[in-house]
């Protein structure tokens, strides 16, 4: 079993739709990033969080720590939020990847 | 602010032949890191630098891959010799501090084919 799981590996909405990717770990962190990658580019981070929640624009993410469990939420999604989503938690000085989430989103 | 450059953006090379990466984190950075990302899956840790020291390379084959970080700014990720299951992007990434406290900023990454 991997330290990082995410899901669902892919998915596909229409665009303006309510998106929710999971994210679920099973060691003891001390922050979990969420990154965004398109396709044939780099990786970007979107949030760094250790608790509670943060926004930026359209994007959501929460943690829990007690259950070991993130979300990413993006509202009223666009086709330019095509990208695949990962996961990724800091345990020490490490850090592992979850495997991603492919996101598609149609017009 | 510059990102972080990574050069070159692909190579294609036989198997058995050596490759070398190169990374310029942003100005400042004190932590680089070198990731290996094969196709359809997350990225995994190589080699992870702390200013011009090695804080992690337990996933580093060293058999075959070598990296180094003079003077704590740029590095270069070495592969010799190559095998076909190095194909794969090498990306680079850098952060103020550590992935506990800091941001990540990653480059574009190098697409390794090796045949």
């Amino acid at each position: 079993k991997n330290e990082v799981e995410q899901s669902p590996q892919n998915l596909t909405a229409q665009e303006g739709e309510f998106i929710t990717i999971n994210c679920s770990y099973s060691v003891g962190i001390s922050a979990l990033h969420w990154l965004q990658q398109h396709p044939g580019g780099g990786i970007v981070s979107l949030f760094m969080l250790s608790s509670g929640k943060k926004k930026h624009g359209r994007l959501i993410a929460t943690i829990n720590i007690q259950e070991k469990h993130s979300s990413l939420h993006i509202t009223a999604s666009h086709p330019r939020d095509s990208a695949v989503y990962i996961c990724a938690v800091s345990s020490g000085s490490r850090l592992t990847f979850g495997e991603g989430t492919q996101l598609t989103v149609n017009p | 602010e510059a990102g972080v450059a990574q050069s070159p953006r692909y190579k294609i090379i036989e198997k058995r032949q050596s490759v070398a990466f190169w990374c310029n984190p942003i100005s400042g950075h004190a932590t680089l890191y070198w990731y290996q990302q094969i196709l359809g899956q997350g990225p995994k840790l190589l080699i992870q630098f702390q200013n011009n020291g090695v804080v992690d390379d337990s996933q580093l084959p060293k058999d075959r891959f070598s990296a180094e970080r003079l003077k704590g700014v740029d590095s270069t990720l070495k592969i010799q010799p190559a095998k076909l299951e190095d194909s794969a992007v090498y990306l680079c990434a850098s952060s103020p501090r550590d992935v506990r406290t800091g941001e990540l900023f990653f480059g574009e990454g190098s697409r390794l084919t090796v045949l």
